[in-house]
């Protein structure tokens, strides 16, 4: 099955020490997305690729960056996590209709 | 991307349906109405869209007012799987991404 695939899906890291989350499709959709979901909150967007096209919402940190180095992966690097930082992350696609698939997401704990 | 309006929880007995309302005043012409819900822990799912006319899949119906400032997503005969949190969403064809509310936590009791 389609589907979109992120690893791990729980990660552990220390303050301040850099972590990278990964997000791979098999949709071949041209649109990649990450979001952060805190507990008992929304999910929030950080930014999305539109194919090579970065786009970043305003008010992501910039401890926050991303890499997309094909169609069908997408990285998440937080530079210097701090304990606000735990979360959820959640990488999402969507192609020409418009409708996104969510992969499991990934839980980050910040000791 | 307009703003919605959902109730913070709902319950609905197991087998019965579940009508889920949501406000979206400020809609604009070319603003689509998206359902997600997101069982816990689990990564938001896509339910439903549309634009004016109602809609309906395998999952759930979908049924707009004819002024469009409110719309209404309906589980025909909800189970205990269905219990989640429901996210109505408006959202401009310009506009890639969603932008999430607080959402309508629907607990489905046996």
């Amino acid at each position: 099955d389609a589907m979109v695939i992120q690893n791990p899906r729980y990660q552990v890291t220390q303050f301040g020490k850099p972590v990278t989350l990964s997000c791979s499709q098999t949709l071949n959709h041209n649109v990649m997305y990450w979001y952060q979901q805190k507990s008992s909150q929304a999910p929030k967007l950080l930014f999305h690729y539109y194919d090579k096209d970065f786009n970043n919402e305003a008010d992501t940190p910039d401890n926050f960056q991303s890499r997309r180095p094909n169609t069908s992966f997408c990285f998440l690097d937080i530079r210097s996590p701090g304990l606000g930082d735990a979360a959820m992350y959640l990488c999402a696609t969507s192609g020409i209709l418009g409708e996104q698939f969510f992969g499991p997401g990934t839980r980050l704990t910040v000791l | 991307d307009a703003k919605t309006t959902q109730p913070p929880s709902m319950d609905c007995a197991e087998g019965r349906a579940a009508n889920l309302p949501c406000n979206h005043s400020t809609i604009s012409g070319n603003e689509y109405v998206y359902w997600y819900r997101q069982i816990h822990s689990q990564g938001p799912q896509y339910i439903i869209h549309g634009l004016k006319n109602n809609e309906t899949n395998e999952m759930a119906s979908l049924i707009i007012t004819e002024d469009r400032k409110s719309s209404t997503l309906i589980l025909p005969h909800a189970t205990l799987r269905d219990t989640a949190v429901y996210y109505c969403i408006v959202r401009d064809t310009g506009r890639r991404a969603l932008t999430f509310g607080s959402g309508t936590r629907l607990q489905v009791q046996p």
